[in-house]
Formats: structure tokens, sequence, C-alpha cells
């Protein structure tokens, strides 16, 4: 079926740089996008999200960026700190579906000092 | 505003039993879901519900029931629990409204572990 996936499991990067954590998504139909950061041991939480109508949208030291050509969703995170260690998802939704998600695998970030 | 509560935070079940998995929101949201999310995985859907007295099958749910009496509960149901069904479950809310830029988002429960040998 029609999903919504990542292409690295696991990013490493060094405290203070910027992270970039990419995400393909497969509907066309879908018209937004969600990314979520889950901590060990806790619920999804939300980061910031975007509508099919846009390509850029930005949040506190996070932005995401969708390219709708290439069916290709990203997070940046600015000034990568050890609190952003976490499991990233890319979700997708569509008008009229109830707010039903479809998540991706995740992408493991590890932030090193 | 508590969220979304789930309770047990974890359970160990032998296979053949059942239990319920409790979800309370109270945001007044109108929409409610169950997700399970196996190791190193995303969220599956397994049920959801779109107010009370109505609830849909989401992409896995073989093995489990719901009900939504009220708008702020939401219980899953597992009968005849099997090694499959150990994984973490997950219970979400969201707004039903059109209005605002963030309609989607769901908020979450801190889930249940459960495993079941």
């Amino acid at each position: 079926g029609e999903s919504v996936g990542l292409h690295l499991p696991t990013l490493s990067v060094q405290e203070g740089d910027n992270s970039i954590i990419n995400c393909a998504y497969s509907n066309s139909a879908s018209d937004y996008f969600i990314w979520y950061k889950q901590e060990s041991g806790k619920g999804p939480q939300f980061i910031i999200d975007i509508r099919s109508n846009m390509d850029k949208r930005q949040g506190q030291r996070v932005t995401v960026l969708l390219n709708k050509t290439v069916k290709h969703l990203s997070l940046q995170i600015a000034a990568t700190q050890p609190g952003d260690s976490a499991v990233y998802f890319c979700a997708e939704s569509r008008t009229g579906g109830y707010n039903k998600l479809i998540f991706g695998a995740g992408t493991r970030l590890a932030v090193h000092p | 505003n508590a969220g979304v509560t789930q309770t047990p935070k974890f359970r160990i079940l032998k296979i053949g039993q059942s239990m319920t998995l409790q979800c309370t929101q109270d945001m007044n949201h109108n929409y409610m879901y169950w997700y399970r999310q196996d190791p190193g995985m995303g969220l599956k859907l397994i049920y959801y519900s779109v107010g009370a007295g109505i609830t849909d099958k989401g992409e896995v749910p073989n093995g489990y029931n719901v009900s939504r009496s009220t708008t702020e509960d939401f219980p899953l149901r597992l009968e005849l629990a099997a090694p499959s069904q150990t994984s973490v479950y997950f219970c979400a809310s969201s707004y039903s409204g059109s209005s605002g830029t963030r309609t989607h988002e769901q908020f979450f429960g801190p889930g249940t572990r459960l495993t079941v040998l």
C-alpha cells in the first residue's frame, strides 16, 4: 500500500552542527505532512507541519522543506543540541481523512558532544 | 489539562489472556486513535473513532476491539492475546475542526508496553 518512508535509519551529528532528516512519500493525494519527535519511553510529540501548497515552513530552529515533484520531505534542525537526540518520524495525512496519519519507520538522531 | 492519559504503563500477559488498555483525553477532542509500535518501527493505526458511538478499522485491526461510549474515553480490548501482539500501544486524539493550521495534529499518550508470553 501507499506509505511514507525514510532514507536513513540513523543519523549521527556533532553538537552545534545542522541536521537534515529526509523522508520520501508515495501518495500524491496527501496534502498535509507532519514531523514528530519521539524521545525514549515517550509518545510522539509534534514538531512542525506543512501543507502541500507550501514549499517551506520554519519554526524555532527547525525548517521543513517539501518537494512535491519528487515526493520528498526534509526536516532541518539548526545548531543541533543533545536534547534533540530522539527518533524522528514523518507522517502524512489527507483532508477529509479524519486526521488519520500514516507514519514512516523513523530516523534516530544521535547528537555527540 | 492532563492531555492524553493511558493505563497501565506496563503489562505482561500469557497467551490466550484478555485485557483492556485504557485511554482518556480531557481536551474535548472528537477524534481518537489507537496505534501500535513494534521495536524499531513506525506507528501503525489499529482503530480510530470520530465521535462517541462511531469507530472504524485502521491498518492492523485484527485481534483488537474498541468502543467509544463517551468523548473522553477510548478503550482498546485485546481478546486471546498472542505473542504477535507484543508491542507498545499509543492512544492519540485530535481536534476535528477545520480552522487553524494544525488541524491534523495528534496528541499522544505516554504508551502502554505490552508483552505476551
